[in-house]
């Protein structure tokens, strides 16, 4: 079955820092999310990556999928302490359009003033 | 992006009682939605899958007589947990599909915390 791994498990950084997660599958990936996600609150959607090579950009957060579709990394530019919250990445577990998401185990990122 | 809201928030109950737990989309129709569960800094874990009209689908080694899962019309799905044992207690998230996006994005609701005492 497929697993997603994330690294680092935790990350604790100094405002203004820039960071970077990774997320990697043991398959490939059909469709791939980023979420953040507060102790104990929902989802926020943040980014769906689904072709090889994509980039995509939403204020100080850029998501990346490479050309194999088995790697996506998120990077953080400047980070502040908005930015802390827990980030997971998802991944369709098939090819379709409503198929259920399956998640890796989670960042824990702090920001320090 | 779409809405899911859930209710209620948080919910304490007494082990042997039953909990039900909505989910809803709210400026769209989901024909889908999932639930899920989170336990302490662990991530989510997919439950089952809620289809209109139909028969939940359920994950493997979930209970579908624990978990009753009812998808009644096309913006409303519940989550009954049945004779609740304190180790149920756990956050439940749901999810839905946005059918009139382009790449089907999931979103979620807020989570309702389940505390069975």
């Amino acid at each position: 079955s497929q697993e997603l791994e994330q690294s680092p498990q935790s990350l604790i950084v100094q405002e203004g820092k820039n960071l970077t997660i990774n997320c990697t599958s043991s398959k490939t990936l059909y469709g791939l999310y980023w979420y953040k996600q507060k102790y104990g609150e929902g989802l926020i959607f943040l980014m769906m990556l689904q072709k090889g090579g994509e980039e995509k950009s939403h204020e100080k957060i850029t998501a990346k999928l490479d050309e194999k579709k088995q790697q996506s990394s998120l990077h953080i530019t400047a980070s502040q302490p908005s930015h802390a919250g827990i980030y997971l990445c998802g991944a369709d577990k098939g090819s379709g359009g409503y198929n259920k998401l399956i998640f890796g185990a989670g960042t824990r990122l702090a920001v320090h003033p | 992006g779409a809405v899911v809201s859930q209710h209620p928030s948080r919910v304490i109950c007494k082990s042997g009682t039953s909990v039900k737990i909505e989910c809803r989309s709210l400026d769209f129709q989901a024909t889908t939605m999932f639930w899920y569960r989170q336990f302490p800094k662990q991530s989510l874990m997919l439950m089952a899958t809620s289809n209109e009209g139909s028969k939940a689908t359920y994950e493997q080694g979930v209970e579908k007589d624990k978990f009753l899962i009812n998808h009644a019309s096309l913006t409303l799905s519940t989550l009954t947990v049945t004779s609740a044992h304190p180790e149920d207690s756990s956050f439940y998230i749901c999810s839905a599909r946005d059918p009139t996006s382009d790449h089907y994005e999931q979103y979620f609701g807020p989570g309702t915390r389940l505390t069975v005492t």
